[in-house]
């Protein structure tokens, strides 16, 4: 199974922070995802990339950038944070979007 | 608009009886759903998926069932065991985006020992 490996568990920024989460997957698969999760909303999908330098906004991408320079990671920029940004943000990765693989999640607070 | 609805947002069912967690959907173009299940503090994780062109599957203790006709399909944990409890997210691929699943918001099973 493929390794989705998130940067930081747990997060703590100020308003107006900028706020980079890190993300790396070990098995060389195109596709990888951001959601975040909030409670009675289920996961939302914030910007996916299906190749380097490529990238696809998802349902809620404002406020949100993100990167991805090598194959293996996936870079999700908050430029100003926000209190309504404190959330569960997940990464996934997959070859195709009928698996994909998660990994365990940055929650973030901003205060 | 949800295209994908879990309309219970718990469940509670005491050890070795059946969990029925249930889904509905709008869009009768998907042409595949999959469960996944999170526990707290960890990613989700892929459970089980269907075909639209199938109307079961079936791995271990866990079967899915799908009646296009009712845009509807259910997972059944059977024995259900308190190392189930957890969220249980229905989804499916987006028809118009090559790269989106929709996500229901998820039914918290909790299992009784």
């Amino acid at each position: 199974d493929v390794k989705v490996t998130q940067s930081s568990r747990y997060l703590v920024k100020r308003t107006g922070e900028k706020v980079f989460l890190e993300c790396v997957q070990d098995m060389d698969h195109e596709n990888m995802f951001w959601y975040r999760q909030d409670p009675g909303l289920g996961l939302r999908l914030i910007y996916f990339s299906y190749d380097v330098k490529m990238k696809e906004k998802g349902d809620i991408p404002e406020g949100y950038s993100v990167s991805r320079e090598k194959k293996e990671r996936f870079s999700l920029i908050l430029e100003s944070a926000s209190t309504n940004q404190t959330s569960m943000y997940l990464c996934a990765a997959g070859l195709a979007i009928r698996k994909l693989f998660f990994g365990s999640g940055t929650q973030l607070s901003v205060l | 608009d949800q295209q994908v609805k879990q309309n219970s947002p718990s469940l509670s069912v005491q050890e070795g009886r059946i969990s029925i967690l249930n889904c509905d959907y709008t869009n009768s173009m998907f042409d595949y759903f999959l469960w996944y299940k999170k526990y707290p503090a960890e990613g989700p994780t892929f459970l089980i998926s269907i075909s639209s062109i199938k109307d079961k599957n079936e791995d271990g203790r866990f079967t899915v069932f799908l009646n296009k006709s009712a845009k509807h399909l259910s997972l059944h944990i059977v024995p259900s065991q308190p190392g189930d409890s957890a969220v249980y997210f229905c989804a499916a691929p987006d028809t118009g985006s090559q790269g989106n699943l929709i996500f229901g918001k998820g039914t918290k099973l909790s299992v009784k020992p």
